[in-house]
Order: structure tokens, then C-alpha cells, then sequence
């Protein structure tokens, strides 16, 4: 059984540039959130998407964006990349329907130089 | 505002010894409360929760946390520490927004746990 699988592992990226990240959620899992962890820093979240739809959002900017695919897999975006972007994005995932835990991915490492 | 606090940047026991790891929380209502684990270059994995019942919960590879509603703290203890749980602890809490009825995790800053031999 999959746990959730993000792509790519690693990303380095200019300022002014964009990026997409991937994310497939665990088996059964239908719920998917993203997270921002900086160096140092405990994960902060960015929004969540249930039913193709984006359901709750954390206090990011409209540079960053998300869909969900009818799959439950799903993307982030990140336009105009700023140094400070640079992070560790983590996707989560758990079923809609079920109590937590969060499942996460291992993470995307974006580097913006 | 919901909030969580883990006041120790770094934790340092020797192998065999108990170690605690301490997490306080500030939230509306009734809290749901997490630990997790993160090994370098890893993502998070879930160690135990706390949604209600009894107030010491056990988890993964040997860990328990205590919730104590006065204390408003979930600290995080294992009775004999390894080398190998030497990694980053992150305590959080779930919070839902108004407006919403789907949840999200608050995490702390993270306690950096080393266990050395």
C-alpha cells in the first residue's frame, strides 16, 4: 500500500520563475493539504482540497495556487518565485470521511537561488 | 487564537535513559492534539494522537504522551531512550476556522532530540 509520493524530490528554481509540485495521496485517501516548512521551522500550512475544490487556505499569497485532479492527486504552484520561498513542501493526505492523523509525503525540496 | 509551544529547542538524554519531550497548546474547545517525527531529509511520520479517553496515549516505537487539560500540556516520553529516536519532534494541534468544517494541524517549532550512546 502507496503511502503518499511527491515529485520531484528536489527542485532548484531562479527568482521571477514558476514551479509545480506533485502529489498522489495514500490509498483511500480523498483529503489533500500543503505544507510550507522552512528551515528551522515547523510546517505551516497552505491550503487543502477535497472534491476538486480548495476548501481551506493558510495565509499564503495568491502567488501560491492549487488543484486536485478527480484521481485525488494534486498540484501546488508557486508563480514569481521569491528566495524566500525556498523550503520544503510537504504534502498531506487523509480520508474525508476518517478521524486524523495526517499522512505526509517525504517532501519536495525547492532551493530558489 | 490556537497556538502550540515546544519551549525546548534541543533535547539531550543518553541512551537508556527516560526522555520527555514538552509541548503546550492554547485552543478553542476541545483539543486534538498530535506528535510526529522527522528524520533529515524525510517527511513527517505520526507517532500518537490524542481525540479523548484516557489521558496517557501510547504510540509508535515505544513513545507515550500525557495530556493534561489543566496544565494545557501533551509532553511527549519514552521510558529508555535509543540512539536511533534521535530526530526532530514536532507537537501539533488541529485547528478548524471558522467557516470551515475541515481541519488542519498547528505545529510547533520543533525539539530537536538527541540521544547520544
Amino acid at each position: 500500500d502507496a503511502g503518499v509520493t511527491q515529485s520531484p524530490t528536489h527542485l532548484i528554481k531562479t527568482r521571477g520563475q514558476q514551479v509545480t509540485l506533485r502529489c498522489s495521496p495514500k490509498s483511500g485517501h480523498d483529503t489533500v493539504s500543503w505544507y510550507q516548512q522552512a528551515l528551522g521551522q515547523g510546517p505551516q500550512f497552505i491550503f487543502q482540497y477535497y472534491e476538486e475544490e480548495e476548501r481551506q487556505r493558510g495565509n499564503f499569497p495568491d502567488r501560491f495556487s492549487g488543484h486536485q485532479f478527480p484521481n485525488y492527486s494534486s498540484e501546488l504552484n508557486v508563480n514569481a518565485l521569491l528566495l524566500g520561498d525556498s523550503a520544503l513542501y510537504l504534502c498531506a493526505s487523509r480520508s474525508n470521511t476518517g478521524l486524523l492523523p495526517l499522512h505526509f509525503g517525504n517532501g519536495t525540496r525547492l532551493t530558489v537561488t | 487564537a490556537q497556538s502550540v509551544a515546544q519551549p525546548e529547542d534541543q533535547v539531550n538524554v543518553a541512551e537508556g535513559n527516560p526522555l520527555t519531550v514538552k509541548c503546550t497548546y492554547s485552543v478553542s474547545g476541545n483539543p486534538y492534539l498530535f506528535w510526529y517525527v522527522q528524520y533529515p531529509n524525510r517527511g513527517l511520520q505520526f507517532l500518537l494522537k490524542y481525540i479523548t479517553g484516557d489521558n496517557l496515549v501510547k504510540g509508535s516505537y515505544g513513545f507515550e504522551a500525557e495530556f493534561n487539560k489543566s496544565q494545557t500540556s501533551f509532553h511527549l516520553k519514552k521510558p529508555s531512550a535509543l540512539v536511533s529516536d534521535s530526530a526532530l519532534y514536532f507537537c501539533a494541534v488541529r485547528v478548524i476556522d471558522r467557516g470551515s468544517t475541515l481541519g488542519r494541524l498547528y505545529f510547533g517549532r520543533g525539539t530537536q532530540l538527541t540521544v547520544w550512546p
